[in-house]
Formats: structure tokens, sequence, C-alpha cells
């Protein structure tokens, strides 16, 4: 089982600032590795999708890089409606199982 | 524009089988691109994912969950179900439906339907 490990647990930030999250995976994913935001309340939206690629309608603001093991999720300046919880996700080839990080709180500071 | 509904009872019994239904609208969930899945998230879990459906034939589940688990669908009613079977206090969870994108990652989700096991 590909176990995510996702650091650190609370970044706080002030909006404007830079948001560096990271995701580390126990073996190699390829690019294979997605991000999601979540808000309370709300199911996970999906923000970028084989490590680096925008999903609809995602401002530009959110970046993603990365491969094999070690990934990163890039606000480059926070916006209020930014403040939210984001998790990483993979899928293990075959047989096919998903997984998801513990998630990173990004709080007002 | 695709929306995907959860509902099922919200309280069920140790013991017993939990039944969700999954209702797609404004969109086929026959179509031959669309995979589904579900996923609960609690506080000491997070999101963990319960199964995927690939056409409606192939079906995979997490093994965590020891085989109490069963997704099915039917076409004519555009819906999804999950069947957990001998739920217990750990099954306590808001549960999701989502759809698959790429067949690797879930980019439509329903709201989530909470779900408390107690008796």
């Amino acid at each position: 089982e590909i176990v995510l490990t996702q650091s650190p647990a609370t970044l706080s930030l002030s909006p404007g600032e830079r948001a560096t999250l990271s995701c580390r995976a126990s073996q190699s994913l390829s690019r294979d590795l997605a991000w999601f935001q979540q808000k309370p309340g709300q199911a996970p939206r999906l923000l970028i999708y084989d490590s680096s690629s925008r999903a609809t309608g995602i401002p530009a603001r959110f970046s993603g890089s990365g491969t094999g093991t070690d990934f990163t999720l890039t606000i480059s300046s926070l916006e209020p409606e930014d403040f939210a919880i984001y998790y990483c996700q993979q899928r293990s080839d075959w047989p096919p199982r998903y997984s998801f990080g513990q998630g990173t709180k990004v709080e007002i500071k | 524009q695709l929306q995907l509904q959860e509902s099922g009872p919200r309280l069920v019994k140790p013991s017993e089988t939990l039944s969700l239904t999954c209702t797609v609208s404004g969109g086929s969930i026959s179509s031959a691109n669309y995979y589904w899945g579900w996923i609960r998230q609690t506080p000491g879990k997070g999101l963990e994912w319960i199964g995927s459906m690939y056409y409606a034939e192939s079906t995979y589940y997490n093994p965590s969950l020891k085989g109490r688990v069963t997704l099915s669908v039917d076409t004519s009613k555009n819906q999804l179900y999950l069947k957990l079977r001998s739920v217990t206090a750990a099954d306590t969870a808001v549960y999701f439906c989502a759809r698959h994108f790429l067949i690797k990652y879930f980019d439509l989700w329903g709201r989530g339907t909470p779900v408390t096991v107690s008796s």
C-alpha cells in the first residue's frame, strides 16, 4: 500500500503570501498525483492532476510540481478564499487502489 | 451539468448494513467514459477510498474493508449503490460518491451524506 505523507500539518500565513505544501509518497508514483482543496461542509475540489496540470476553472495561482516520491502544491499569492485544507491523492496501478494524504490546513495568520 | 447526490439513512445500528444511493443527474451514468467511486471521511482517518466501479462491470474495493462492501448500479434509474455490512462505530463517517477522471483521480463529487453507527 502506498502511503502519502503531507507536511506541514498546518501552515499559518497571511493573504498575499506564498504557500508551499508538500506530499511525499512511500513509493514512486511517476507523476500520477492529484491535489484537492476542501472547505468546511463541502466536498473536496480537484485542483491539480498528473502532478502539474490544473483542473478546469482552477486559477493560475495554483501550481503543482514533482515526480517520483516528492510533490509540491504552491499557491503563489493567497486569496481569502484559499484558506482551507489541502489533500494529495494517488492511485496504485494494479489492482487499483486509491489513497489520500492526511491533509495540510492553510490557516490565516 | 452533471451532479451527484448521496442519500440514505443517517443512523445505522451496529452489526447492520449501511445502504446508500448516489443519484446522478445531468448526464447518463452508463456513458462509457465514466467510472464511479465512493469515498468516506472521518476526523480520525481522513479521506478513505471505499471502492470504484469501472464500466458498471468491474468493481474494486479497499481491502481494509475486509469484504464487507458491495457496489452496484441501476442504469435505468441513473443511480449507484453502496452497501457496507456488519457496521461498527468505526464506520461512522461522511460518505461521498464521486466520478473518476482519467481513472486515476476524482473530479466531481456529491455533497456527501453523514452516517452515524450507533444503537
